[in-house]
């Protein structure tokens, strides 16, 4: 069974750090691209940053570029993401998803989606 | 900014049929958007309906259907069902090939 786990939200201040982790597990990770897809509370999905199953291309919305960081590590079967210079809007559930390729358009594609991390930016 | 355009809201009888639609402040969608649709019920994570306008994602029963209707793309549930009451959020690819969400349809059936 194909699976997806988030971890590492919580609270933080403005100008803060954070890393959030996604365990995979049921499918060969390195064989498909990853994405971060977050959801401000009672509000829409916003994509927020795609990595190819080899971890060489990375893609960032304009809201983030610059600020957040996707990684991957295909030895542990885990995608990160490291978010610095955290501000109030980008409070929200943070939601990991597998594509259906490694690259291209189809890996940033939207499969199979964790049950999400929440991330609450606040003094 | 190219918005994604999508009903507010939209509400369907047990048992009967609704279109939802996608699309585009600037242009017609085409299949050179690949749109896509997901499925959020209340509290839970999306789940994928189709992609690529119209290949169903695995598991998905066959009553959801994907096409391109006139300029946009469109979404139909025939038979709907109670839990079927979810908001519905989809997808276009840009030139950019990177992806936009549309603001989501909340689908009451009642």
């Amino acid at each position: 069974e194909v699976q997806l786990v988030e971890s590492g939200g919580g609270l933080v201040q403005p100008g803060g750090s954070l890393r959030l982790s996604c365990a995979a597990s049921g499918f060969t990770f390195s064989s498909y691209a990853m994405s971060w897809v977050r959801q401000a509370p009672g509000k829409g999905l916003e994509w927020v940053s795609t990595i190819s199953g080899s971890g060489g291309s990375t893609y960032y919305a304009d809201s983030v570029k610059g600020r957040f960081t996707i990684s991957r590590d295909n030895s542990k079967n885990t995608l990160f993401l490291q978010m610095n210079s955290l501000r109030a809007e980008d409070t929200a559930v943070y939601y990991c998803a597998k594509g259906i390729a490694a690259a291209g358009r189809r890996g940033i594609t939207f499969d199979i989606w964790g049950q999400g991390t929440m991330v609450t930016v606040s003094s | 900014q190219t918005v994604v355009t999508q009903e507010p809201s939209f509400s369907v009888s047990p048992g009967g049929t609704v279109t939802l639609t996608c699309g585009l402040s600037s242009d017609s969608v085409s299949t050179s958007y690949y749109p896509s649709w997901y499925q959020q019920a209340p509290g839970q994570a999306p789940r994928t309906l189709i992609y690529s306008t119209n290949t169903r994602s695995s598991g998905v029963p066959d009553r959801f259907s994907g096409s391109i209707l006139g300029n946009k793309a469109a979404l139909t549930i025939t038979g709907a069902q109670a839990d079927d009451d979810s908001d519905y959020y989809c997808v276009l690819y840009m030139n950019s090939g990177l992806p936009v969400f549309g603001g989501g349809t909340k689908l009451t059936v009642l």
